[in-house]
Parts: C-alpha cells; structure tokens; sequence
C-alpha cells in the first residue's frame, strides 16, 4: 500500500499567478500520476510524473501550462501556471503499485488540493 | 483506451442489496477491472478488483462473466455511509495491460433511510 500526502490541501489564488502543488509518498514508487477533477466531474489523467525525465502529458495538457517534477521515487510537484477560473478544480495525485494477493494494479490518491481561482 | 459505461446514478434504501454494473467491450487481454469508491473532498479509494469469475472481500463482491465484457460490483446491505461515487476502471499498467487506467463517469450511488 501506499500512503499520500498533498500540500496545499487548499489554495485561493489570484488570476494570472502560479500555484505549486507538492505529493509526498511514503514508499517508493514507480509510477505517479496527476489528476484534475473538475466540480461534478469525473477524474481526469494530467500526465504521468517520470522519475528523472520529463513528465508525459495527456491530450489537452501542456508542459507550459502544468509544469511536473520528479527528482526522486517518493516525491513530485506539479505547478499550474497562470491560473485562470477555468483552472479552478481539485488536484490528485496517485500512485500505482503491485495489486495485494498478487492481483492486478493498486492505485492510491492523495486527498487532493483544492484550488479555486478568482 | 478500454471505455466504461456505467449508470450515472442510482439510489437505494438502507440495508438493500446494490448492484451497479459496468461495461468494457474492448478491455485487453492482461487488464483487470478495479473498483474504486470515492467521497466528496476525499480522493478515490480502492474497493474491489478482478480478472475473472467472482470475487468477494469484506466490503463488495465483483462477478465478472466469462467474457470480460461487463463486470458487477455487488454491495451488501448498503448503508448510509456508502453514498459516494464508484467508479469502474479497466486497465493495466504493472501487468502489461493495454490499457491506461482511465476514469469513466462514475455512478453516483445514494442512499437513503
């Protein structure tokens, strides 16, 4: 299993600002991902957090606009640039592992970060 | 991408039985199909997952027909406390599944006394 800590949990920032949204796991891990989950909305793949290269993004996500860092196996940033109320949503950070009893993929999400725009 | 279809929502009464199913028509070969339950404010959390036939653990049970096409996540006398959203993913990433472990919309489950 893996446990998963976010800073902030929430933020109001101001339009045209850059917010950077820390994951902290306790183990490490391959794979990391970030998700945006719009009000309502289901969960949306941002791009996957590559350990010592750069972070591969989703259709409709740019690395200009949602900046990932991964220096090592239990930690990643991911900034929102130039915020607009549009980016208003809530920022999850997950992390996969080997499934328990040896089943398939386990994911596990951080609370999430808040983040509203104004 | 293995798409899922589920029923946007669905409400039930304390201590009833809740089946919410979900289909995946073209889910590959080393996928398996993961059940995850979330609250609001809360990130989504691991309920049940599978590959095959049935599976059941303290919580749920997951059936899963011969075909893979569908699977049902079975809820045993839901309770207040189980109104969240479940979402049914497909996908394989650590097992070289063809697919990425993509949201659906979910189904909003209610539950009432």
């Amino acid at each position: 299993s893996a446990v998963i800590s976010q800073k902030p949990s929430r933020d109001i920032c101001q339009r045209g600002t850059s917010l950077t949204i820390q994951c902290q796991v306790d183990s490490q891990v391959t794979m990391m991902f970030w998700y945006r989950q719009q009000p309502g909305q289901s969960l949306t793949l941002i791009a996957t957090a590559n350990q010592g290269s750069e972070a591969t993004y989703e259709s409709g996500f740019v690395i200009d606009k949602f900046p990932i860092s991964r220096p090592n196996l239990t930690f990643s940033t991911l900034t929102v640039s130039n915020m607009s109320p549009e980016d208003s949503s809530i920022y999850l950070c997950s992390v996969v592992t080997s499934g328990r009893r040896g089943l398939g993929d386990e994911q596990f999400f951080g609370p999430g970060t808040r983040l509203t725009v104004l | 991408l293995a798409k899922t279809t589920q029923p946007i929502s669905m409400d039930s009464y304390e201590g009833q039985e809740v089946n919410i199913t979900c289909s995946h028509n073209n889910i590959a070969t080393n996928d398996y199909i993961t059940w995850y339950q979330q609250f609001p404010s809360q990130g989504p959390r691991f309920i049940i997952q599978g590959y095959k036939t049935k599976v059941t653990n303290e919580v749920a049970s997951l059936f899963i027909p011969a075909d893979r096409k569908s699977s049902t996540l079975s809820l045993p006398r839901v309770s207040l406390s189980d109104t969240a959203v479940y979402y049914c993913l497909v996908g394989g990433l650590l097992t070289g599944g063809g697919n990425k472990l993509t949201f659906g919309t979910g189904t909003q489950l209610k539950v009432e006394l």
